[in-house]
């Protein structure tokens, strides 16, 4: 079974500090994403990553960054967060065409 | 557009009613339609998908090209069906990772 790691399930961060958010799948899948999900806005992609070293935004890229050195592992950086970033943020895999997403428990920030 | 409509923020219904969560897409091109479903203190995940032409826990959708719909019904709702459910859509043959998603229908059942 395809398992989504995200470290955190609760952050607390406050206005202008830097916030790594790590998340690793233990399928060698090649497809890796970040959403955020807020209530009446559902899930919107922020990044994705079709490869290592490989990043592509996506409709709310700005004020996130992401980093994919191995294949496993895909972090969500927030460079100086802000107060509007406070989210739940959902890391998703996938094996490519015709293949389900599988979702991480998601980490729910909160920047104060 | 590539745009995935879902009306109702919240259905309410009770124990042994159908259900019906509605799905209205806009797209030019042939996509494949999804239904993700998200349970209390669990993970989203995948419900059904329209080429699978299955029914999951109860659940069917059908493709509705004409009205561009992908309705999930269930004739007979129970508790445990209480969830948060989107409806997604993607290129047909594309990456899940390119899914469009609705913002989502809170499923309350009573009972």
């Amino acid at each position: 079974d395809v398992k989504v790691t995200q470290s955190s399930r609760y952050l607390v961060k406050r206005t202008g500090e830097k916030v790594f958010l790590e998340c690793v799948q233990d399928m060698d899948h090649e497809n890796m994403f970040w959403y955020r999900q807020d209530p009446g806005l559902g899930l919107r992609l922020i990044y994705f990553s079709y490869d290592v070293k490989m990043k592509e935004k996506g409709d709310i890229p700005e004020g996130y960054s992401v980093s994919r050195e191995k294949k496993e592992r895909f972090s969500l950086i927030l460079e100086s967060a802000s107060t509007n970033q406070t989210s739940m943020y959902l890391c998703a895999s996938t094996g490519g065409l015709g293949s389900p997403l599988h979702f991480g428990n998601g980490t729910r920030l909160t920047v104060t | 557009a590539q745009r995935v409509t879902q009306p109702e923020k919240l259905l309410s219904v009770f124990k042994g009613a159908p259900v019906e969560l509605k799905c209205n897409y806009s797209y030019s091109g042939s996509p494949e339609l999804f239904w993700y479903v998200q349970y209390s203190r669990q993970r989203l995940q995948l419900l059904l998908r329209h080429i699978s032409r299955e029914s999951i826990k109860g659940f069917t959708a059908d493709l509705n090209k004409g009205e561009t719909s992908f309705h999930l019904k269930k004739p007979f709702a129970q508790e445990e069906d209480s969830a948060m459910y989107y409806c997604a859509l993607t290129p047909r043959g594309g990456s899940q990772g390119n899914l469009i998603f609705g913002k989502g229908t809170k499923l309350s059942v009573k009972p």
